[in-house]
């Protein structure tokens, strides 16, 4: 199994950039998927393949990648944006892990 | 359109099984895996397993495997997770995710909450 590291909480001002990082050996190899997760519903995807957007997902969030070291960026933040953040990535036969999930609060 | 409905909220005692269900509709049933993900109170996401329900193939987490089944039923477009030896520590929200490629989530079910308490 592998494991897959994020910053328990990002916090910044409406207006501005938030950038989440994921961090695992494994990224070096497998895609990184990122889910947003409000309170009580369940995971949206936003980002897909490290770098796309799915349909309907605003293009103020945008994923990169370097190394063993994803990020998910969020341009122009806004107060809808305040959520929880999980990274996944997935092995060859199809056994997923997440991240710990990252706190975005729009001050 | 793509929709994953979850079976209703359940109440459990230690040591009993529980079955969620996921109906899905929208789409090919055979064309993708389902996967359970699920998230005890204040943590995150734990994958638990998929089914393929093109030939019922499955696969588990290392942590779950023994205590869950994960089945499909083609006939009525619906996947099964069932949890057994159940112990507080399995009260969590359950969801349904279908995998593209097996590799992620594109849609999920709404989640259905387990509580397991004597």
């Amino acid at each position: 199994s592998y494991e897959l590291t994020q910053p328990p909480s990002v916090s910044v001002s409406p207006g501005q950039t938030a950038t989440i990082t994921c961090s695992g050996d494994a990224l070096a190899k497998q895609f990184a998927y990122w889910y947003q997760q409000k309170p009580g519903q369940a995971p949206l995807l936003v980002i897909s393949q490290h770098t796309e957007r799915p349909s309907g997902i605003p293009e103020r969030f945008s994923g990169s990648s370097s190394g063993t070291t994803v990020t998910l960026t969020i341009s122009g933040v806004q107060a809808e944006d305040e959520a929880d953040f999980h990274c996944q990535s997935a092995d060859s036969g199809g056994a997923w892990v997440f991240g710990g999930g990252t706190k975005l609060t729009v001050l | 359109q793509v929709q994953l409905v979850q079976s209703g909220a359940e109440v459990k005692k230690p040591g009993a099984s529980v079955k969620v269900s996921c109906k899905a509709s929208g789409y090919s049933f055979v064309g993708y895996t389902l996967h359970w993900v699920r998230q005890a109170p204040g943590q995150s996401l734990e994958w638990m397993g998929w089914v393929n329900p093109g030939n019922g193939y499955t696969k588990y987490s290392q942590k779950f495997q023994g205590r869950v089944s994960i089945t499909a039923d083609t006939s009525a477009s619906t996947v099964y997770m069932e949890l057994s030896s159940l112990r507080s520590e399995d009260s969590a929200v359950y969801y349904c995710a279908r995998a593209p490629d097996n590799l992620f989530g594109d849609y999920w079910g709404q989640g259905t909450l387990v509580t397991v308490s004597s």
